[in-house]
């Protein structure tokens, strides 16, 4: 199947700065990629859609001035979570849908962000 | 989208069939029935998905029944690594709709 990657899989930062997580797929062009995050022991929750070249829509509850995403090839969307705390610590995980693909979507690894 | 139910968890014995169970029962006509699991700290990882018909592909069977309002998903050898967590999910992702995970069916298959 097509492949999605994140980087980095893993990040420690301290309370107060922002990261950026990259997910890209590799082998296809993803027209709308979708950014979940898991909590332990919980399902995924959708934070936010985004499609290639517009901004992203955002699900009820979650912060766009926050957890900022910028859709801006067919291959590449980024999450920033800025000014992070210890609460934003959690399991961030992409997904892509394939352009003129009507069927699965295929998720990247995830990235484990620890805010200390 | 409509709404899943699916029994929290199930064990089953290493090499025999896994039947997970899958509520939907207010499912429109056009939103699809997914099937995806996580395995421990990795991302989701599609199996299979269908409409009305029964599919099947190298990894599962899914069995839809007549009123779609149901479906069950089979593991036809299940292995140690097929313990994960497998979620039901309907959606209209083919016009542009959403995968929204609900709880899942937490499986362990035992030696």
């Amino acid at each position: 199947g097509a492949v999605v990657s994140q980087h980095p899989s893993w990040v420690i930062c301290k309370s107060g700065t922002s990261v950026k997580i990259e997910c890209r797929s590799l082998d296809f062009q993803a027209t709308t990629m979708f950014w979940y995050r898991q909590f332990p022991k919980q399902s995924l929750m959708l934070m936010a859609t985004s499609n290639e070249g517009s901004k992203a829509t955002y699900e009820q509850g979650v912060e766009k001035d926050k957890f900022l995403i910028n859709h801006a090839s067919l291959t590449l969307s980024t999450l920033t979570v800025t000014s992070a705390h210890p609460e934003d610590s959690s399991f961030y995980i992409c997904s892509a849908r394939a352009r003129g693909q009507t069927g699965e979507l295929f998720f990247g690894e995830g990235s484990r962000l620890t805010v200390l | 989208d409509a709404k899943t139910t699916q029994p929290t968890s199930m064990d089953c014995a290493e090499g025999r069939a896994a039947n997970l169970p899958c509520n939907h029962s207010t499912i429109s006509g056009n939103e699809y029935v997914y099937w995806y699991r996580q395995i421990h700290s990795q991302g989701p990882q599609y199996i299979i998905h269908g409409l009305k018909n029964n599919e099947t592909n190298e990894m599962a069977s899914l069995i839809i029944t007549e009123d779609r309002k149901s479906s069950t998903l089979i593991l036809p050898h299940a292995t140690l690594r097929d313990t994960a967590v497998y979620y039901c999910i309907v959606s209209r992702l083919w016009q542009g709709g959403k995968l929204i995970f609900g709880q899942g069916t937490e499986l362990s298959v035992k030696p």
